[in-house]
């Protein structure tokens, strides 16, 4: 069965390094979606794309970046991590089928 | 705009009891509704979805929900309840099957703590 797939599911990670969260789908459907989940709290979207070339800032502010050169690859950046950035990121595609990938926890000491 | 009210963030029920977990969601168009479950430092599992056909839906794990339009809501339930259920659960609401511009809008979400 088609697949999301992230990596990586876990990163400990100091503050002010680069990081890139990858996510990508054998689908090979255009809608792809982020969404970041603190502990214990709802999910929000902080990214979304259309497809290729095109993405969109979600409902919840997010100092991370996005981008879609792609159909298969959708990663997420931040360019300067800060421990309020600790949270889980999730990537989903077609989610009308409900496929999430297995999310990536990141803690930024 | 669109959104969803999980009534208690925490829902404790003994092993064989009914689950009942409340959503009520608002949408200015006919929405699809979907039910999540969520296992401690796992991602997200659909367990059923609703895109206006049957209003009984089925899904995994002996879940069912029922939308009604009348009420705006979509509560999830399961018969019997088993220790394997305890987990976090997630309603979500889209106007859009594929998810839309605004993708899927989340309720807080459930916590369903199975009583042996």
């Amino acid at each position: 069965e088609a697949d999301i797939y992230q990596t990586p599911r876990y990163l400990v990670i100091g503050t002010g390094k680069k990081i890139t969260l990858e996510c990508s789908q054998t689908m090979g459907h255009d809608k792809m979606y982020w969404y970041q989940q603190d502990p214990g709290m709802e999910l929000h979207l902080i990214h979304y794309s259309y497809g290729v070339n095109s993405t969109e800032k979600g409902d919840l502010s997010s100092e991370s970046t996005v981008s879609r050169i792609r159909t298969e690859h959708f990663p997420l950046t931040l360019e300067s991590a800060r421990p309020s950035h600790t949270s889980q990121y999730l990537c989903a595609n077609l989610l009308v089928r409900g496929f999430f990938g297995p999310g990536t926890r990141l803690t930024v000491l | 705009a669109q959104s969803v009210t999980q009534l208690g963030s925490h829902v404790s029920v003994s092993e064989g009891a009914l689950v009942l977990l409340r959503c009520n969601y608002s949408s200015s168009v006919p929405p699809y509704l979907f039910w999540y479950v969520q296992y401690p430092n796992q991602g997200l599992q659909l367990l059923l979805k609703y895109t206006s056909a049957a209003t009984l839906v089925k899904g995994i794990n002996g879940f069912e929900a029922e939308f009604k339009k009348s009420e705006t809501s979509f509560h999830l339930t399961k018969p019997s309840a088993h220790m394997s259920d305890a987990a976090e659960y997630f309603c979500a609401v889209s106007e859009e099957s594929g998810g839309g511009a605004d993708g899927l809008t989340f309720g807080k979400g459930t916590h369903l703590i199975i009583q042996p």
